[in-house]
């Protein structure tokens, strides 16, 4: 199993409280990314990383940002989080070298509830 | 933002019957095709990543074929078994963009 864990793995906040979720890898892949589960809307992704200080936002990015300061660790954090941002989030990282091209190996995901 | 949809949304089959699944994404600029498979309460694994026009890969029971010219993938599961039971993505790369989901399509197989 590729070496991805999330933390944590479960929170609850309340709504206007900053939340940071972290993302660590031990395999060194190049692209790290952040998506969140919803249902009927499947995996959406937020922001992702193709090396260290170097991000790009994904199609559902308001209300979020990144930082990458190490190969190994992926921020996402909400600045003020609200309730629409209730929501179960996996980190993925790849190794390919173009991206998108190889496969993704997920993290366990991390429970978001905002009261 | 471009949009992959997998049909159907959700279906139930017997033990031992064959299904198929449908992904169709916009077919200019496609770089790659993914097939996940998502059982509850764990993380999405990948099944297959298509590259080619005409591409077929399989994986024991499983396999998928592509056609990027008219773009629509299909998974097909032959003998479906009851741990067969997931939620089955496919994920669509066009060059130089991430991965982007389609929805899903969930399997449930009854013994």
């Amino acid at each position: 199993d590729a070496g991805i864990t999330q933390s944590p793995r479960h929170k609850v906040t309340e709504t206007g409280t900053p939340v940071t979720l972290r993302c660590h890898q031990t395999e060194n892949h190049r692209y790290m990314y952040w998506y969140r589960q919803d249902p009927g809307h499947g995996l959406r992704l937020i922001h992702y990383s193709y090396g260290v200080k170097d991000t790009d936002k994904g199609e559902v990015s308001d209300g979020y940002s990144v930082s990458r300061s190490k190969t190994e660790d992926f921020l996402l954090t909400l600045e003020s989080a609200t309730s629409s941002q209730t929501s179960v989030y996996f980190c993925a990282i790849s190794e390919a070298v173009v991206l998108g091209a190889g496969e993704l190996f997920f993290g366990e995901g991390s429970r978001l509830t905002v009261l | 933002i471009l949009n992959v949809e997998q049909s159907p949304q959700s279906l139930h089959v017997q033990e031992g019957d064959s299904t198929n699944f449908t992904c169709s994404f916009p077919s200019s600029i496609f770089y790659a095709l993914h097939w996940y498979r998502w059982e509850t309460a764990k993380s999405p694994e990948a099944l297959f990543v298509m590259t080619l026009n005409g591409d077929e890969k399989k994986k024991g029971r499983i396999s998928a074929t592509l056609n990027t010219k008219e773009g629509y993938s299909y998974l097909y599961i032959k003998g479906s078994q009851p741990e067969d039971s997931a939620t089955y993505l496919c994920a669509l790369n066009q060059a130089g963009t991430a991965l982007i989901f389609g929805k899903g399509t969930t399997l449930s197989v009854s013994s």
